[in-house]
């Protein structure tokens, strides 16, 4: 079945640690959006890429970084110097063209820094 | 100005209830604005698309309202159901091009018995 994997579900580290969290669409979507969410609150954008090898900052991009070498994979990694990581994190797509403006997200990652 | 914002809320409401929500957004060259559904601790749901000048869906209506850059939905003889929080997204290209897609903060329903 077509859709985007997310991966980890659940994830735990230590302060300090980098993460990356992976995400894979195979809907042959061309644009990919990361979006951090805390509790209570909206989705705020963290990075997102409409092409592959080109990809711009959200609103919240410090201590954050992604690559997009595949048009099916658009991993993000969650530096140490990202203050507070403890979030959910969904990533999304969307077709380019024709479609219905609809944005297909993933299950999502928990990341839960100690 | 937060380019999306939208009223928190929480609704609390009792079935069969009419709600209306409101999303207004600061760039006045945004085409196409979405809503959005997202149950507690899963990912959003698109709910409905507004492109014009509106568009309705059984109990659900989005307006589009363009001099005063706001979008709403409203939501006829609620369910128990409806209970969930609901986002706007707005498109600020034209057409079928998809760039900085920008959630509102969202808006908690909760409908009682």
């Amino acid at each position: 079945d077509g859709g985007i994997t997310q991966s980890p579900k659940y994830l735990f580290r230590k302060e300090g640690q980098n993460v990356t969290l992976s995400c894979e669409q195979n809907l042959n979507h061309d644009a990919m959006y990361w979006y951090r969410q805390d509790p209570g609150q909206g989705l705020r954008l963290i990075y997102y890429s409409q092409i592959v090898n080109d990809f711009q900052k959200g609103d919240i991009a410090e201590g954050y970084s992604v690559s997009r070498e595949k048009k099916e994979s658009f991993p993000l990694t969650v530096t140490s110097a990202q203050k507070n990581p403890t979030a959910f994190y969904l990533c999304a797509s969307i077709p380019q063209g024709a479609g219905t403006g609809e944005l297909f997200f993933g299950e999502g990652s928990r990341l839960t820094v100690l | 100005r937060k380019e999306v914002e939208q009223d928190p809320g929480p609704f609390n409401v009792p079935e069969g209830a009419t709600v209306a929500f409101n999303c207004t957004y600061s760039n006045s060259a945004s085409q196409s604005f979405f809503w959005y559904r997202q149950d507690c601790r899963k990912e959003p749901k698109l709910l409905m698309s507004v492109y014009s000048s509106g568009n309705e869906d059984g109990r659900f209506t989005a307006q589009l309202n363009r001099a005063s850059q706001y979008i709403s939905l409203l939501i006829r003889d609620s369910k128990l159901s409806d209970s969930a929080t609901y986002l706007c997204v707005v498109n600020p290209h034209g057409g079928t091009s998809y760039g900085k897609l920008t959630f509102g903060q969202g808006t908690i329903l909760t409908v009682h018995p």
